[in-house]
């Protein structure tokens, strides 16, 4: 089975300063066919997870264009370029390469 | 739009069995594969199940093959998860979450989840 890490586990940030997140997986995400898979999603205190980024550097639909997602094979990183309040809560990475697919463990970011 | 609602969510004494439920709407859900995620309480997200457009194909995860059963009725637009023999540590906010395409594989779209409180 695919183990994710991720660091740090915990992030304060300032808002307007930039943060980042680390993801790392026991095995390489990059699949034949190009892509990585690997997922980034935000889960705001009090709701459901909601998707950021997917295989590895796409933004979703209506995600704000400070979010960045970057890397390939076993080591990613979710970059946010400018902190806002509105990003606070806790960030996962995931891969769906092999299943069973598998979370990190997650890293709760506040002000 | 897209909407995904869970329901089934209980108390259930250890070795019992429940249903959950997921109701789509605002989307075909027989072009979609279809996830369950749970959370444990004060926990990080885990992986459950997946099952296939169609239902041809479901995966467990290995914490609970063999006692959960994924599965589906698009003429229904429904989506459940069988759940048998529960222990304690099934304890957690269920999850039905839309795959938008097997290529890609993201998870666009999640209920507001339902809880399984498994306890004596």
């Amino acid at each position: 089975d695919i183990v994710m890490t991720q660091s740090p586990l915990s992030l304060p940030v300032t808002p307007g300063e930039p943060a980042s997140i680390s993801c790392r997986s026991s095995q390489s995400l990059l699949d034949s066919n190009g892509y990585n898979y690997l997922g980034w999603y935000l889960q705001k205190p009090g709701q459901s997870p909601q998707l950021l980024i997917y295989v590895g550097s796409n933004r979703a639909s209506g995600v704000p264009d400070r979010f960045s997602g970057s890397g390939s094979g076993r080591n990613y990183t979710l970059k946010i370029s400018r902190v806002e309040a509105e990003d606070v809560g806790v960030y996962y990475c995931m891969q769906s390469l092999q299943i069973p697919f598998s979370f990190g463990p997650g890293t709760k970011v506040d002000i | 739009q897209v909407q995904l609602a869970e329901s089934g969510g209980g108390v259930v004494q250890p070795g019992g069995s429940l249903r959950l439920s997921c109701a789509a709407s605002g989307f075909t859900l027989s072009k979609h594969g279809m996830y369950w995620v749970r959370q444990a309480p004060g926990k990080g997200l885990e992986w459950v199940a997946l099952i296939w457009y169609d239902g041809s194909n479901k995966y467990y995860a290995d914490s609970v093959r063999g006692r959960f059963t994924v599965s589906r009725d698009n003429s229904k637009n429904t989506l459940y998860l069988q759940m048998n023999s529960l222990r304690a540590e099934d304890t957690a906010v269920y999850y039905c979450a839309r795959e938008y395409d097997w290529k890609t594989r993201r998870l666009d779209y999640w209920g507001q989840g339902t809880l399984v409180t498994v306890s004596s």
